[in-house]
């Protein structure tokens, strides 16, 4: 299947600051979905994305469906402690599991108080 | 609202031992899925249904095998445990196939094989 990069693999930053992180596939996306997983439980859906160029907010969180459509970008603005957790990003698999979704390995998030 | 229930949370396992995970869904969806998620590997698809009464391999199925019996429930059977099973198993389910559509997840089940 195609492969997801995410980047940066970790971040630990103070509260307060924003946040970056993108993801990049090795084909074409028509859709692109960020989940976050916070410790022990199960990843949540926080914002999905269905057309390049879409800018979508969640709150603090935006995120943007690249042009290219090989490439999405999730920001967080004044993050805050809660914002701890692993950040993945997911598109449609083209393997012959159609339905499934293709998961990158994920942006683990530290912020200190 | 429940959403997706794992059972159990917790289990340990000696090798070759076999088990049951259990995978309940509340919200009517006609898609569930299973996962595995392993450090630094994210999460990778073992086996999926579309309906009652369908099941089809994923992207790493081997050594597991699954049930839907019922609408509401998945099941995910290991009939031999092997310690590269050791992992995090996730559930999921979504109303529909479409491409790219959300899924729900379970808040998982912790599988030691020793």
């Amino acid at each position: 299947g195609q492969q997801l990069n995410q980047s940066p693999q970790s971040m630990f930053i103070q509260e307060g600051e924003d946040v970056s992180m993108n993801c990049t596939s090795s084909s074409i996306f028509n859709t692109w979905l960020w989940y976050k997983q916070d410790p022990g439980e199960g990843p949540v859906l926080l914002i999905a994305l269905y057309k390049a160029g879409e800018l979508t907010s969640n709150g603090r969180l935006t995120a943007q469906f690249g042009i290219t459509r090989k490439d999405s970008f999730l920001n967080i603005s004044a993050s805050i402690p809660s914002d701890v957790g692993i950040y993945f990003c997911a598109g449609p698999s083209n393997s012959n599991s159609g339905y499934a979704l293709n998961f990158g390995k994920g942006t683990s998030l530290l912020v200190t108080p | 609202n429940a959403g997706v229930t794992q059972t159990p949370k917790f289990r340990v396992l000696k090798t070759g031992q076999s088990m049951t995970l259990l995978c309940a869904q509340d919200m009517n969806h006609e898609y569930m899925y299973w996962y595995r998620q392993d450090p630094g590997m994210g999460l990778r698809l073992i086996h999926y249904s579309v309906g009652e009464g369908t099941t089809a391999k994923g992207e790493v199925p081997d050594g597991y095998n699954v049930s839907r019996l019922k609408k509401q429930n998945f099941l995910l059977g290991l009939e031999s445990a092997a310690p590269s099973q050791t992992s995090v198993y996730f559930c999921a389910s979504s109303f529909s196939g479409r491409v790219g559509q959300p899924q729900h997840f379970g808040d998982g089940t912790r599988l030691s094989i020793l």
